[in-house]
């Protein structure tokens, strides 16, 4: 059974940093992985999809990496803003197109002004 | 991205009747919506996926006949909480694979279902 792991579980950082948050699975047999945030209330923004084919993926100031032999997946964030505050939960699919996503506690970020 | 909507957003209930949740993706026909029930402060459950056009493939100890899910369409899938409970109080929310790009997933904006 796939589990998915993220840490750290909430992260506070100042305006402007760098961060990186860390996303590991157990069955390296996955179709895909996603990075998705979320808002209270809300439902989920899919931030990048990461075919297990690929080592990485950008998009403006996010670039996620996949080493899919290790199960470890990281989200990096550059030059963080208060509007990045948000959980963000890693989620894999599994070996198949049809595969279910499984997904990670996510890490709560709070960004700081 | 692509769109998926939730309707309602919110709704509150008396206890034993029945609600139903409404899932559409807008702007791509979706063989394969999934429904999730998130708990405060914890991540998302899968709690069924919902085929078109066949029954719904339930999770482990998630009760069918209270849960009854019907994809009768490439947009649409429902979600009806049968007799509800307290218990059933919770955020649910629905998400549609796109099989034009990599059978991505993207996610409806969530309803908040309260029992009294």
């Amino acid at each position: 059974k796939q589990e998915v792991t993220q840490i750290p579980a909430a992260l506070s950082v100042p305006e402007g940093e760098n961060l990186v948050l860390n996303c590991s699975f157990t069955d390296s047999a996955i179709y895909n992985l996603q990075w998705f945030r979320q808002d209270p209330g809300k439902g989920l923004t899919s931030l990048l999809l990461i075919q297990s084919s690929q080592r990485e993926q950008t998009s403006g100031r996010l670039n996620a990496s996949l080493d899919k032999s290790s199960g470890r997946s990281t989200l990096y964030i550059a030059a963080s803003q208060p509007g990045d505050s948000a959980t963000y939960l890693c989620a894999v699919a599994g070996g198949t197109s049809y595969g279910k996503l499984t997904f990670g506690q996510g890490t709560i970020l709070t960004v700081h002004p | 991205g692509a769109v998926v909507s939730q309707h309602p957003s919110w709704v509150i209930c008396k206890s034993g009747t029945s609600v139903k949740i409404e899932c559409r993706s807008l702007d791509f026909q979706a063989t394969t919506m999934f429904w999730y029930r998130q708990f405060p402060k914890q991540s998302l459950m899968l709690m069924a996926t919902s085929n078109e056009g066949s029954k719904a493939t339930y999770e482990q100890g998630v009760e069918k006949d209270k849960f009854l899910i019907n994809h009768a369409s490439l947009t649409l899938s429902t979600l009806t909480v049968t007799s509800a409970h307290p218990e059933d109080s919770s955020f649910y929310i629905c998400s549609a694979r796109n099989p034009r790009y990599f059978y991505e997933q993207y996610f409806g904006p969530g309803t908040r279902l309260t029992v009294t």
